[in-house]
């Protein structure tokens, strides 16, 4: 079955850590994003890559860094810089430049800082 | 600037009632896709039904329709003869499509809760 695979589930991480978050698409889509949830709250766009080798930065970068060296992979670095890193992580996949299709999301990673 | 606004933190709803998740959007670009995505308490995103701009009728997707009024720039969502398992949050999405966005990210909206009770 073609999805979006995220991983762990759960992460624990002391401060000072940096920690990665795995995601891997089989959809055979371009575009890959990264989304930071905070309870109650929206989703808010951290990196987003069209192309392989290539990403931009969202509304809310600082203290995280991407790679995305092939297409089904983008994974999600959460660096000791991010001060409050504790939320739950939703890695998309996409089609990119067409307005009518959806994304489709993995099943989330929920990040605790001990 | 907030693209997508709701304006909804929560509601309650009885069973087997409808309910309208409000949405309303700021773009100038005139192609545009609006999406709605339901996330139960276990976190996966569900997409639920999905709004072209230049699309002459409302969509609708089995119990779920969207109440598109274009000159308000909103996007409502209405879900028909609630049941239990729609308790969720529910999110307002858009996609522009645009030269200064050929790719198009997908930007989100605050969400609403929604309460279905007995």
């Amino acid at each position: 079955d073609g999805g979006i695979t995220q991983s762990p589930k759960y992460l624990f991480r002391k401060e000072g850590q940096n920690v990665t978050l795995s995601c891997e698409q089989n959809l055979n889509h371009d575009a890959m994003y990264w989304y930071r949830q905070d309870p109650g709250q929206g989703l808010r766009l951290i990196y987003y890559s069209q192309i392989v080798n290539d990403f931009q930065k969202g509304d809310i970068a600082e203290g995280y860094s991407v790679s995305r060296e092939k297409k089904e992979s983008f994974p999600l670095t959460v660096t000791s810089a991010q001060k409050n890193p504790t939320a739950f992580y939703l890695c998309a996949s996409s089609v990119p430049g067409q307005r009518n299709t959806e994304a489709f999301f993995g099943q989330g990673t929920r990040l605790t800082v001990v | 600037a907030q693209k997508i606004t709701q304006t909804q933190p929560g509601m309650f709803v009885q069973e087997k009632e409808a309910v309208t998740l409000d949405c309303t959007y700021d773009t100038s670009d005139p192609s545009y896709g609006l999406f709605w995505y339901k996330q139960p308490s276990s976190g996966e995103m569900i997409f639920l039904i999905y709004q072209g701009s230049y699309d002459q009728q409302n969509a609708t997707e089995g119990r779920y329709s969207l109440n598109f009024q274009k000159a308000r720039k909103s996007a409502n969502l209405v879900i028909s003869a609630s049941q239990l398992g729609d308790s969720a949050m529910y999110f307002c999405a858009m996609r522009e499509v645009s030269p200064t966005d050929s790719w198009g990210k997908l930007q989100f909206g605050a969400g609403t809760q929604v309460v279905v009770t007995p």
